[in-house]
């Protein structure tokens, strides 16, 4: 274990399915991300979470809707997604304001969209 | 806007070879540079962090080396071992905070 925990690991959904991904860090950090790992390409981030308040949102489309409830917890709402949402959805954390920190990331859920 | 390039690709060697992974970003303003291992359908692992005011970092068989001025970072893996098989990432933390990723390369170690 990182220090940040996913779950589910799997997640197999058909497009008109809502369901949630969860991620949590016990590590101290406060700024939370989502990123998305599609085959062949480098990791796209997604949202970034600093002190609870969403400070980036890089173009994600609106099926996508993420939730900050406090400083160890993230979660990433889905829903009428598409088959080429199907990616393995990453989650990290690091300090806010602590550029000179690296990045923890979670194990990741792997998402297939039928 | 930060460029990330890894290369090469991919690289297949036998095991006791050294391994040697590049990565190249486009702004030299950075925090840090990181290095991940990921291994198939996983998470990412962290190896190696270098900040910008380094010239390199040291961890077992690790070493990792960053020229900021000419905006490369390379990787080295010493007597490689068949469990080094994965896919390296290099990731640079630019001027704004964020995290740019290169496309990785992956690794295979044959005994």
């Amino acid at each position: 274990e990182t220090g940040v925990t996913q779950t589910p690991r799997h997640l197999v959904m058909g497009m008109t399915n809502k369901k949630s991904l969860k991620c949590e860090q016990h590590l101290g950090h406060n700024a939370m991300y989502w990123y998305k790992q599609s085959a062949k390409k480098p990791l796209e981030l997604m949202f970034v979470y600093s002190l609870e308040e969403r400070v980036e949102n890089n173009s994600v489309p609106s099926r996508f809707s993420p939730e900050c409830p406090n400083s160890s917890h993230l979660f990433l709402h889905l829903h009428t997604l598409q088959p080429e949402d199907s990616a393995l959805y990453l989650c990290a954390s690091s300090p806010a304001n602590g550029q000179f920190y690296g990045y923890t990331f979670g194990s990741g859920t792997r998402l297939t969209v039928v | 806007k930060q460029e990330v390039t890894q290369i090469p690709a991919a690289l297949s060697v036998p095991e006791g070879e050294n391994l040697v992974l590049n990565c190249s970003f486009t702004d030299s303003a950075i925090y840090n540079l990181q290095w991940f291992r990921q291994d198939p359908g996983k998470g990412l692992t962290s190896l190696l962090l270098i900040q910008s005011s380094q010239r390199e970092q040291t961890s077992g068989r690790l070493n990792a080396s960053l020229d900021k001025s000419s905006g490369r970072s390379t990787l080295y893996i010493a007597a490689s071992q068949p469990g080094d098989s994965a896919t390296y990432l290099c990731a640079v933390r630019d001027s704004w905070g964020k995290l740019q990723f290169g496309a990785g390369t992956q690794v295979v170690v044959t005994p």
